[in-house]
């Protein structure tokens, strides 16, 4: 119940396209849900976060989409960039809890 | 924003010896952190979260005494990873908490690739 799904596990998009990365979680407890972007040999980095009571944020080109009924919630990568290719992992928590729950991420690959 | 820089960034060691990797919050104080550990192409694998003067909380199968915490002020905690073997080599990441944060505040230090030969 402590588990996030995400999918997919790897993803190539053409620049200019839009990448699309789910994640499902069961516990319904969950208040927080963050995105992070992580290049390789570094830490994560926090891209954008939501919270349960609104159904989409949106900060210049991500926006997270999110499904409270259907416990899902995903990512939006508009106008994707080389720049972008990345590994991307979602993740959520419970406050007061303190520990993030991560997804399994999803290397993006954007082709110029 | 919020920075946590984390020292050193790499390091080589001989198995049998210890390293002792600094997860430090630059400009805020940090009353929980947690470290993590993660191998290559997979999700980061949280170890242990420890809160400022109190002991660590391991997660279930992690060695408490082969990885020690120290969390000993609100803006330094320590992982100390004690007679290293290469099974130990991964890429280990610290996180802080900014307690009282509207977004919950976590911040990633920049991570440490320890490889034990």
């Amino acid at each position: 119940q402590q588990q996030v799904k995400q999918s997919p596990q790897s993803l190539i998009v053409q620049k200019g396209g839009i990448s699309i990365i789910n994640c499902a979680y069961e516990n319904t407890a969950f208040d927080y849900f963050p995105w992070y972007q992580q290049f390789p040999g570094k830490g994560p980095a926090l891209l954008i976060a939501i919270r349960p009571d609104v159904s989409e944020k949106k900060e210049g080109r991500f926006t997270i989409s999110f499904n409270k009924s259907a416990k899902q919630f995903s990512l939006h990568i508009m106008d994707s960039q080389p720049g972008d290719s990345a590994t991307y992992f979602c993740a959520a928590t419970i406050q007061g809890a303190q520990k993030l729950v991560f997804g399994q991420g999803t290397r993006l690959t954007i082709n110029p | 924003g919020a920075v946590v820089s984390q020292h050193p960034s790499w390091v080589i060691c001989k198995s049998g010896t210890s390293v002792k990797i600094e997860c430090r919050s630059l400009d805020f104080q940090a009353t929980t952190m947690f470290w993590y550990r993660q191998f290559p192409k997979q999700s980061l694998m949280l170890m242990a979260t420890s809160n400022e003067g109190s002991k660590a909380t391991y997660e279930q199968g992690v060695e408490k005494d082969k990885f020690l915490i120290n969390h000993a002020s609100l803006t330094l905690s320590t992982l100390t990873v004690t007679s290293a073997h290469p099974e130990d080599s991964s890429f280990y990441i610290c996180s802080a908490r900014t307690h009282g944060s509207p977004t919950y505040g976590y911040t990633f230090g920049s991570g440490t690739r320890l490889t034990v030969v």
